[in-house]
């Protein structure tokens, strides 16, 4: 079946470690994204990618960084620098460009911990 | 920012009421969405309506969208306990060439059986 991969689900890291998240989706779709969502909030994002090989930085991306050297996979590191990592992290995708209706399909979600 | 407002932030009712969301946007847009998200899960698309469009109707939920007032309400009819969840407009800015999306901060709808 299509749809978009997370992993790991729950992931434990101690203060001062780089933690990498996986995405992969085989919906064929062109753009991904990363968002965070802390608790009772809403969702902010962290970077976002419209084709291979390029993305943008979204509203909260110091201490995060993204490759998107494949179509279909889309990782993210949060790196030592992010200061309050511990969070629930929401990876997305859609179709891109004059196709973009703006409708975005979700993974399941990573929650990072920082001990 | 350009990040969306809804309200109420939180909405608590019984089995077969109705149940009543306002999303609130800063920018033009294209298309503008409602997605639900159970607890610490990932967020579903439920609905899409597009700006030239007033009303829209899926099942048990009807959205409307105001692009004069920048607003869109998502009613859902007969609430049962399982719509219990988190749900979210979203929008794509009209302006944005990278095709920008913002979302609005939610309302976690409770109903009690």
């Amino acid at each position: 079946d299509g749809g978009i991969t997370q992993s790991p689900k729950y992931l434990f890291r101690k203060e001062g470690q780089n933690v990498t998240l996986s995405c992969e989706q085989n919906l064929n779709h062109d753009a991904m994204y990363w968002y965070r969502q802390d608790p009772g909030q809403g969702l902010r994002l962290i970077y976002y990618s419209q084709i291979v090989n390029d993305f943008q930085k979204g509203d909260i991306a110091e201490g995060y960084s993204v490759s998107r050297e494949k179509k279909e996979s889309f990782p993210l590191t949060v790196t030592s620098a992010q200061k309050n990592p511990t969070a629930f992290y929401l990876c997305a995708s859609s179709t891109a460009g004059g196709m973009n209706t703006g409708e975005l399909f979700f993974g399941e979600g990573s929650r990072l911990t920082v001990l | 920012s350009q990040q969306g407002e809804e309200d109420p932030q939180a909405l608590s009712i019984q089995e077969g009421e109705n149940a009543t969301m306002n999303c609130s946007y800063k920018t033009s847009i294209n298309n503008l969405q409602w997605y639900r998200q159970n607890s610490g899960r990932g967020l579903v698309h439920l609905i899409l309506i597009r700006s030239n469009e007033r009303e829209k109707h899926s099942g048990r939920l009807r959205v409307t969208l105001d692009t004069s007032k920048k607003s869109s309400s998502l009613l859902i009819t007969a609430s049962r306990a399982a719509d219990t969840a988190s749900y979210f407009c979203e929008y794509l800015d009209r302006g944005s060439t990278l095709g920008r999306l913002y979302f609005g901060r939610g309302t976690q709808l409770t109903v009690w059986p």
